[in-house]
C-alpha cells in the first residue's frame, strides 16, 4: 500500500545551520505531497505542498521539490532559527472518492541558540 | 488559530466506556477529517466527511464511528474503550474534498 518514510529524529542543529529532512514515498497514481509542522501543544499546520512532479513548494524559507523519479520530497531550509523547533511531518494525499492522507512518522527538530 | 475548534480539550475515562469528541470546522469548510495521533502508531487518518456524507475511510476501528451533521460539525464516537485508545485525536477541515487541511488543537483522550 501507499506509505511515507521520513528520516528518524531527533535532529539537533545550531541556529543558522542548513536543514534537510528526508522524505520518500511509495504510492500508485499521482499523489499530492505535503509538509506539515506541529509546534508543542498545537495541532498540525500546513507548511508547504506540491501537487505534481517537479513542483516546488515553499513557505517561510522552507522548500521541497516533488521528485517523481526518486519518489522524494525532501524538506530544506538554508538557515534555521530557534523558533523552527517543532515536529515536521511529510504526507501524501490521493483522491480516492474522498481524500485519504498518509503521514510519515514525523521528525523532531531542535534548534539551539 | 486555525479556526477549527475541538471539545473537550482533555478527556479521562475508564476502559469499556464510550465517549464523544466534537469538532466544529472553519466557517465555510465542507469537509471534515479525523486523525488519531499516538506514540506507537504515529498520525493515522481515520475518516473523512464531505457535506454530511462519508467520503474516505482509513484505519478506523469498528468500535469507532463518526458523523457530520447538517450544520457541518462532526462527532467522533469511541466505544468499548481500551487502554490502547489513549491518544490525541485531531479534527481537520477543508473547503473542498481535495484541499489544504486546517487542523484543530486536538482532544487528548486518556483511558485508565
Amino acid at each position: 500500500g501507499d506509505s511515507v518514510t521520513q528520516m528518524e529524529g531527533p535532529v539537533t542543529l545550531s541556529e543558522e545551520a542548513f536543514l534537510t529532512i528526508n522524505c520518500t514515498y511509495t504510492a500508485t497514481g499521482y499523489p499530492s505531497l505535503f509538509w506539515y509542522v506541529q509546534y508543542p501543544g498545537e495541532g498540525l499546520q500546513l507548511l508547504l505542498k506540491a501537487t505534481k512532479a517537479d513542483d516546488k513548494g515553499s513557505n517561510k524559507g522552507f522548500e521541497a521539490t516533488y521528485r517523481k523519479e526518486t519518489t522524494s520530497f525532501h524538506l530544506e531550509k538554508g538557515s534555521v532559527q530557534v523558533s523552527d523547533s517543532a515536529v515536521y511531518f511529510c504526507a501524501l494525499s490521493k483522491p480516492t472518492g474522498g481524500f485519504k492522507t498518509i503521514f510519515g512518522a514525523g521528525t523532531r527538530l531542535f534548534v539551539k541558540a | 488559530d486555525s479556526g477549527v475548534t475541538q471539545t473537550p480539550k482533555h478527556l479521562i475515562t475508564a476502559t469499556g466506556q464510550r465517549v464523544t469528541l466534537r469538532c466544529s470546522p472553519r466557517s465555510g469548510d465542507l469537509s471534515v477529517y479525523w486523525y488519531q495521533q499516538s506514540l506507537d502508531q504515529g498520525l493515522q487518518f481515520l475518516i473523512q466527511y464531505y457535506n454530511g456524507e462519508e467520503r474516505a475511510k482509513g484505519n478506523i476501528l469498528e468500535r469507532f464511528s463518526a458523523q457530520q451533521f447538517p450544520d457541518l460539525h462532526s462527532e467522533l464516537n469511541l466505544s468499548s474503550l481500551e487502554l490502547g485508545d489513549s491518544a490525541l485525536y485531531f479534527c481537520a477541515s477543508s473547503v473542498e474534498i481535495i484541499d489544504t487541511q486546517y487542523f484543530g488543537p486536538g482532544t487528548r483522550l486518556t483511558v485508565l
